[in-house]
């Protein structure tokens, strides 16, 4: 019974290059979410998305922040141009509805390096 | 605007004591509190909940405390073992929140020594 998947689980991209992360959720999941976490400090939520869907993007930067979970495949969070202060561990999280009991199941994260 | 803070960033107890974290809230409409552990290179994992119907939950030696009026809530590990030693996150949720979006806390660094 296979968690949410991530990969890459470490990114190493200079600046200017395009960074993509991808996640896979848990098994008959179909919401994902998409969190940052800048070191020493807490999670922020980024893009909450259904199928072809994106419900909630309040926490993604207005530029170089993409986010998509197409019908087939995984969800992928997209970073271009990226910049050094976009090194973070990125943590996609699933559940299986919307509203259940409120737990998200967490990726091990994916860790970007920006050089 | 931090709706969720963990005021203290680390707390180290000796084995077999309780260890006590503390969350503090601020927006009302928040109806659900989770807590999280995270180990270094891996992902939160769940650890407890509590509906802000109940005022305490119980899970092993896992307790959860949620104080609506003072807009509180605690985790209570008895007896602290060194494996506990770990980031726990608060984190909540609420109807004005679309789906299972958390927001959680800056996590609290508990180191248990043996």
């Amino acid at each position: 019974n296979a968690g949410v998947m991530q990969n890459p689980r470490h990114l190493v991209r200079r600046r200017g290059q395009e960074a993509r992360l991808r996640c896979s959720p848990m098994k008959g999941h179909s919401h994902v979410y998409w969190y940052r976490q800048l070191p020493e400090e807490g999670l922020k939520f980024m893009v909450y998305l259904q199928k072809e869907n994106i419900i909630d993007e309040s926490g993604m930067p207005k530029e170089r922040f993409s986010a998509e979970f197409p019908k087939e495949g995984p969800s992928i969070l997209r970073i271009q141009q990226v910049v050094r202060g976009d090194s973070a561990a990125y943590f996609c999280a699933s559940t299986p509805a919307d509203r259940n009991t409120g737990e998200l199941f967490f990726g091990e994260g994916s860790r970007l390096t920006v050089l | 605007d931090q709706q969720v803070k963990q005021n203290s960033p680390s707390l180290s107890v000796q084995e077999g004591r309780i260890s006590i974290l503390n969350c503090d809230y601020t927006n009302s409409m928040f109806d659900y509190f989770l807590w999280y552990k995270k180990y270094p290179a891996e992902g939160p994992t769940f650890l407890i909940s509590i509906s802000s119907i109940k005022d305490k939950n119980e899970d092993g030696r896992f307790t959860v405390f949620l104080n609506k009026s003072a807009k509180h809530l605690s985790l209570h590990i008895v007896p602290s073992q060194p494996g506990d030693s770990a980031v726990y996150f608060c984190a909540a949720s609420g109807l004005d929140n679309a789906g299972n979006m958390l927001t959680f806390g800056g996590g609290t660094r508990l180191m248990v020594k043996p």
